[in-house]
């Protein structure tokens, strides 16, 4: 089955500096790789998604780019402010077997001011 | 996206009980996932709920352990039954409005401590 490796754990950065979180999946086969971000005592939400078909996708101050051949895709946050301090969480699945996302272990951003 | 409600939000329970979580969408949605995150850790998907039918569960979790119903298109329940401390987590529902979309949604967790 699929397997997400996300590094760093934890990322502290200045208020202003970019923040970079990268993850590695194992089945060539997924084609879906979302990213959320958990706020303390709340439920995971849906920051930024990309598909296989795709290498990078913007948002904003977020990106995220994907290397298929690599089996790696990585979260960029430009510009990062104290609200961005968060856990995230990487994902990817299989769309076609039903949306089963599988996690990788989260990455604790810290943004100080 | 679909606004994902849970219920309890959070609860303190005996060892040896069960309890029952409620998971409600404001929309019909055509799949719903059941996850679990233990303290500090990464979220682990349980089963998925199938409208009218028994659920299909992941390795290592077990109906009997976890039954889950979805008697309609917007509502899901997961019983923890049998508790032991090593169930203190946070369970999750999750929801997608379409097989192909790939976007999953999820509900603010119920966050159980079992005593």
């Amino acid at each position: 089955g699929e397997n997400v490796e996300q590094h760093p754990s934890t990322l502290s950065v200045q208020e202003g500096d970019s923040a970079v979180i990268k993850c590695t999946y194992s089945d060539s086969a997924s084609n879906y790789f979302p990213w959320y971000k958990q706020e303390l005592g709340k439920g995971p939400q849906l920051i930024i998604d990309i598909r296989s078909n795709v290498g990078e996708k913007k948002d904003q101050r977020i990106a995220v780019t994907l290397n298929k051949t690599a089996k790696h895709f990585s979260l960029h946050i430009t510009e990062t402010q104290p609200e961005d301090s968060a856990v995230y969480f990487c994902a990817a699945s299989l769309v076609e077997y039903g949306n089963k996302l599988v996690f990788g272990a989260g990455t604790i951003l810290r943004v100080k001011s | 996206s679909a606004v994902i409600s849970q219920k309890p939000s959070r609860d303190i329970c005996q060892r040896g009980t069960s309890l029952t979580i409620q998971c409600q969408v404001d929309s019909q949605v055509t799949m719903m996932f059941w996850y679990r995150q233990q303290p500090g850790q990464s979220l682990t998907l349980i089963a998925t709920a199938n409208q009218g039918s028994e659920a299909t569960y992941e390795s290592g979790f077990v109906i009997d352990k976890f039954p889950i119903s979805r008697p309609n298109l917007t509502f899901s329940t997961l019983t923890v039954s049998n508790m032991s401390p090593e169930d203190s987590s946070i369970y999750l529902c999750s929801v997608t409005s379409g097989v192909y979309t790939g976007e999953l949604f999820f509900g603010e967790g119920s966050r159980l401590t079992v005593l």
